[in-house]
């Protein structure tokens, strides 16, 4: 069955400071791999994607990611951290099934604290 | 323009009683998603419609639960019965098609069973 791991619960990075977020899935085919963020009392937004193609794909609000296939990882990254990074953020693959149902599985959530 | 609204954004209602969640898509997304997260939880799906079609309902956990999309456009979740175990955030989710297209979710519904 499809699955997605993040390993850490809960991130406490510096402002200004390097941020990377873990993901891993588990994935019969080449997944579709997404990375979403939820603020509190806001819905979730997604921040990059990941059909196909480069590995290395960008996002929005600085943010980047890499696939490796090799290590079944979608990792998040940012260079430097700003306060309004806070948030939790999701890891989530899709599967698409024979309905073309695109339903999403998330990992369970890392929480990021910024520390000024 | 518009993103996916839900109301009410929350709702507390007793163990036993019944309760409908609105969500109103994105104008012209013909796919709608309906989650359900769990404190500290990543969200977990329910059911898939793909016009006024539940294409993939295998997330929904029992038959108290049940949505309709009579018009292709917004949608209700229905929960009999509730039950403690039901408190949650419900969030729904559009999409121009199903597949790999992107979800824009709406704020939720959050949903206390006392």
């Amino acid at each position: 069955a499809q699955s997605v791991t993040q390993p850490d619960i809960h991130i406490t990075v510096s402002e200004g400071a390097s941020l990377e977020l873990r993901c891993n899935y588990s994935y019969g085919a080449t997944p579709y791999l997404f990375w979403y963020v939820q603020s509190p009392g806001q819905g979730l937004q997604l921040l990059l994607k990941y059909f196909s193609g480069d590995t290395l794909v960008q996002g929005i609000k600085g943010f980047e990611a890499e696939f490796k296939r090799s290590q079944s990882s979608f990792n998040l990254r940012k260079p430097s951290v700003h306060w309004s990074d806070a948030a939790e953020y999701f890891c989530a693959v899709v599967t698409i099934g024979s309905s073309n149902t695109g339903k999403l599985i998330f990992g369970q959530g890392t929480t990021l604290q910024v520390k000024p | 323009g518009a993103g996916v609204s839900q109301t009410p954004s929350n709702k507390v209602t007793e163990k036993g009683k019944y309760v409908e969640l609105r969500c109103d898509p994105i104008s012209g997304h013909t796919a709608l998603y309906w989650y359900r997260q769990s404190l500290g939880q990543g969200p977990e799906f329910l059911i898939y419609f793909q016009g006024t079609g539940a294409a993939d309902d295998s997330g929904l956990p029992n038959d108290r639960f049940f949505a309709v999309r009579p018009e292709g456009s917004v949608s209700t979740l229905k929960i009999q019965r509730t039950e403690r175990g039901d408190s949650a955030v419900y969030l729904c989710a559009s999409s121009l098609r199903g597949g790999g297209n992107e979800q824009f979710f709406g704020p939720g519904t959050r949903l206390t069973v006392l």
